[in-house]
């Protein structure tokens, strides 16, 4: 199974909008609606931001918000905060029972 | 308090074994889609195994025949027992669930080096 693709850095000035693409296969993104989007900042463990392609767990900010077209998955951040900045990553539910990550993105705060 | 707690990791050698425990807390782990998620240094996310249903499990396919995940619903902990264990498998390990309440542990760290 191979990874979903991310682009590898993605960055705006605080304020802004950004999104991250997440490209997967008719056999993972493009036929389960069980794609999920975690942050990490460094040395710690990622958390849950999004589930089942656009929805936020409690406690997670409505800046942040997940959709999906096809076999590509989007997360975008709005009203970019410095917090913001971290690695990101996309992950989906396979036709082989799997689960396969994204490559992730390195999100920089301008 | 909902968390979940990895222990077991540690330095091994290449061959040996070494078994993973991850302990919920307020929510059953047996009624969720539990994973194991390892991250390589500087590397990416992994995913490693999934059981779910008291015993239905899966595996990628890089630890397949040598790792095996198991379930005990009266300690709310699942397992991850690693054998044959090789360089690569060297990482960070990460007990995650699937459904709610969506979260991770903190992680066990599992170096395999002579």
């Amino acid at each position: 199974q191979s990874a979903l693709t991310q682009p590898a850095s993605v960055s705006g000035s605080p304020g802004q909008s950004i999104t991250i693409s997440c490209t997967g296969t008719s056999s993972d993104v493009g036929t389960y609606n069980s794609v999920s989007w975690y942050q990490q900042h460094p040395g710690k463990a990622p958390k849950v931001m999004i589930f089942d392609v656009s929805n936020r767990p409690s406690g997670v900010s409505n800046r942040f918000s997940g959709s999906k077209s096809g076999n590509t998955a989007s997360l975008t951040i709005s009203g970019l905060q410095a917090e913001d900045e971290a690695d990101y990553y996309c992950s989906s539910y396979t036709t082989s029972s799997t689960r396969v990550f994204g490559t992730g993105t390195k999100v920089t705060v301008l | 308090e909902v968390q979940l707690v990895e222990t077991g990791g540690g330095l091994i050698q290449p061959g040996g074994s070494l078994r993973l425990s991850c302990a919920g807390s307020g929510f059953s782990v047996s009624s969720n889609y539990m994973n194991w998620v390892r991250q390589a240094p500087g590397k990416g996310l992994e995913w490693v195994s999934l059981i779910y249903g008291g015993g239905s499990t899966f595996y990628a396919d890089s630890v397949k025949g040598r790792f095996i995940i198991s379930g005990d619903n009266s300690k709310n902990t699942i397992y991850l027992q690693m054998n044959t264990l090789r360089a690569e498998d060297t990482a960070v390990y990460y007990c995650v669930s699937d459904l709610a309440p969506h979260i991770w542990g903190q992680g066990t760290t599992v170096t395999v080096s002579s």
